[in-house]
């Protein structure tokens, strides 16, 4: 499949550990930020997002966090799987429809 | 319900060409964002439309349009093609306002030789 990015930053881990990924946000006015995962030849998938009235988010096997003194958000994948292998990236909204994103981690799961 | 699409996905032009790349979003949805992706920039906003109206615009050259239709479907051309306009464009959609999840479709691979 095609890369999409080069040069990452990268995370590798071994399957069922826990994987965090952070990210740097860079307008204090974004109120709203989304973390999506994409695989070699595939568009963004949606996975978590928080509003900046919270700090912390859970879903399925995923937690975001958020601290807006630092501007810094993290997801945490839980019992990372071989199949969650793929680019990371945080987006923040600073207004309307418009997402800025960061450039993105790559998570290495083994077996 | 039917995620976003787009076509074609994938595309092989010539330099001084130009291309329309064409966006449905999911039903229901009527805003539409579209960005570019490429190993050196990463994602970076193009335009979003709205109700067939651009409502953000994103720092690129007026080489770099869009529309969109009244049944919400945005096409995107990019008219005297360069080399460093190749890329994956990926479209997005969202139900309306500010503050939505935006949905993304597989994109399109634009190959600029």
């Amino acid at each position: 499949g095609e890369s999409v990015g080069l040069h990452l930053p990268t995370l590798s881990v071994q399957e069922g550990d826990n994987s965090i990924i952070n990210c740097a946000y860079s307008n204090s006015a974004s109120d709203y930020f989304i973390w999506y995962k994409q695989e070699s030849g595939k568009g963004p998938q949606f996975i978590i997002d928080i509003r900046s009235n919270m700090d912390k988010r859970q879903g399925q096997r995923v937690t975001v966090l958020l601290n807006k003194t630092v501007k810094h958000l993290s997801l945490q994948i839980a019992a990372t799987q071989p199949g969650d292998s793929a680019v990371y990236f945080c987006a923040e909204n600073p207004g309307y429809s418009t997402l800025t994103f960061g450039k993105g981690t790559m998570l290495l799961v083994s077996p | 319900k039917a995620g976003v699409t787009q076509t074609p996905r994938y595309l092989i032009k010539t330099r001084g060409q130009q291309v329309t790349l064409s966006c449905s979003p999911i039903s229901g949805h009527r805003s539409v964002s579209w960005y570019q992706q490429t190993p050196g920039q990463g994602l970076q906003f193009l335009f979003e439309y709205f109700s067939e109206t651009q409502r953000n615009k994103g720092n690129f050259p007026g080489r770099f349009s869009g529309r969109q239709f009244s049944n919400s479907r945005s096409e995107m051309n990019v008219s005297t093609l360069e080399l460093g306009d190749s890329a994956l464009y990926l479209c997005a959609s969202s139900l309306a306002a500010q503050g939505e999840t935006q949905y993304f479709g597989p994109g399109t691979r634009l190959l600029v030789l």
